[in-house]
């Protein structure tokens, strides 16, 4: 099993539709999760840290199931600018954020 | 605010020269990163550090040397450019809260093209 793994999509989705990203990871011991977006060309930028209560903003919620070792990522009523490619990173455990694994990443596309 | 600053942004070697990629933070985070990005392949950890004066291998750390003299810099040399070392270099700064890992900032990128 692949420490990180994505489904690499690509996913296009109308507009207003609502779109799911599972990410898993293979070491139980890993204690930060984070999902960032990154635009063609440029940097990766956080969308959102992954806490293990499950977090909300906005028309983004993030979940962390600990006992089947994946995070989601649930973005609701989809806007054009949504369309990224979505990165998972899962620290190594017992560091910090200075050692993050990456997946490699999920496209989507939001249609008008 | 300028956050992480990468030098340059695009840069053309020859096979077998060597370069510095510079990398600068003014956020005071005590961690640093190199990951590199390639097609297909995600980013992945070249070096990082945990303070000045420490460095340590990720997981692709050859051909690479880094160093942190101070808490703002953390450049990056290549030895002897490779082909295969063409790829997208991102810099990123880190720090913990609360025993708490924050999340990683990232420089905009250098584009490195070995030819």
């Amino acid at each position: 099993r692949k420490e990180v793994e994505q489904d690499p999509g690509p996913f296009n989705v109308p507009e207003g539709a609502t779109v799911a990203f599972n990410c898993t990871y293979s070491n139980s011991a890993s204690q930060s999760f984070f999902w960032y977006r990154q635009d063609c060309r440029k940097e990766p930028k956080l969308l959102m840290s992954v806490y293990s209560s499950g977090n909300e903003d906005g028309r983004f919620t993030a979940q962390l199931n600990r006992a089947s070792q994946y995070i989601s990522l649930l973005i609701r009523d989809s806007k054009l600018s949504d369309s990224a490619t979505y990165l998972c990173a899962v620290n190594k455990p017992g560091a910090g954020s200075y050692q993050l694994t990456f997946g490699k990443g999920t496209k989507l596309s939001v249609i008008p | 605010n300028a956050g992480v600053t990468q030098t340059p942004k695009f840069q053309v070697l020859k096979t077998g020269q060597s370069m510095t990629l510079q990398c600068a933070q003014d956020m005071n985070h005590e961690y640093m990163s190199w990951y590199r990005q390639d097609p297909g392949m995600g980013l992945r950890l070249i070096h990082y550090s945990v303070g000045a004066g420490i460095t340590d291998q990720g997981e692709v750390p050859n051909g690479y040397n880094v160093s942190r003299s101070t808490t703002e810099d953390f450049p990056l040399r290549l030895l002897s450019a490779a082909p295969s070392q063409t790829s997208v270099y991102f810099c990123a700064s880190s720090y913990s809260k609360d025993r708490r890992n924050t999340e990683a900032f990232f420089g905009q990128g250098t584009r490195l093209t070995v030819v």
